[in-house]
């Protein structure tokens, strides 16, 4: 799977828009763009996914280039909630072994000021 | 709505001890099953993955094991723990094949410790 780049951590203001960048370089063709979050203590959560067109669901949008090397996973109106660690994951739907993991990289630590 | 439980939520076991971790999934038939280890500070570890009752596949060798008995039923076992076990072991549950684009989700995890 494709190595992504995030920065290490983001704060952004309660009610405003938090936009979260993910560097994806070298992804491949076949390869689709989640997003996890993980408040601390629990499991991750899944947030959005996509391959090439932007996506929206009741929690964010994703923003993919044209290119696919790089995404940002829009948060519209970050809530005190919202504070947790984001994980972009790059992850290949062709069927080898070992494919079917889910590699976690560090994440970014957002943090929502009141 | 599907939903994924685990427990228990936290344990503390000594060296040496079995361990038995139970993960169930309501709302779905013949779901994916995952066992993931977080060490602290760290990414998920793939520990094991199940498409089927009976049907177990290992990521990686190590003094634990897994079954599933059930369609929903997924269970993470050892015979002795080592310190190295310790961590938080998260249940996961996908649908669809495994080549498919459909996402994982998680339960809340268990937190492991070992004295």
């Amino acid at each position: 799977d494709a190595k992504t780049t995030q920065p290490t951590s983001m704060d952004c203001a309660e009610g405003r828009a938090a936009n979260l960048p993910c560097n994806h370089s070298t992804i491949s063709g076949n390869e689709y763009v989640y997003w996890y979050r993980q408040i601390h203590s629990q499991g991750p959560q899944y947030i959005i996914h996509g391959l090439k067109n932007n996506e929206t669901n009741e929690m964010a949008s994703l923003i993919i280039t044209e290119d696919r090397k790089s995404s940002t996973l829009i948060l519209p109106h970050a809530t005190l909630r919202d504070t947790a660690v984001y994980y972009c994951i790059v992850r290949s739907i062709i069927s080898n072994f070992g494919n079917e993991k889910l590699t976690f990289g560090t994440g970014t630590r957002l943090t929502i000021i009141p | 709505s599907q939903t994924i439980h685990q427990w228990p939520a936290t344990l503390v076991q000594p060296v040496g001890s079995p361990l038995s971790l139970e993960c169930t999934v309501e709302g779905t038939s013949n779901p994916n099953l995952y066992w993931y280890r977080q060490a602290a500070g760290r990414g998920l570890q793939l520990l094991f993955y199940s498409v089927g009752i009976g049907q177990i596949s290992s990521e990686v060798p190590q003094n634990l094991s897994a079954s599933r008995p059930q369609d929903r039923q997924f269970i993470l076992s050892s015979k002795k723990l080592l310190l190295s076990d310790s961590g938080f072991y998260l249940c996961a549950w996908s649908q669809g094949a495994m080549d498919s684009n459909q996402p994982q989700h998680f339960g809340d995890g268990t937190r492991l410790s070992i004295l």
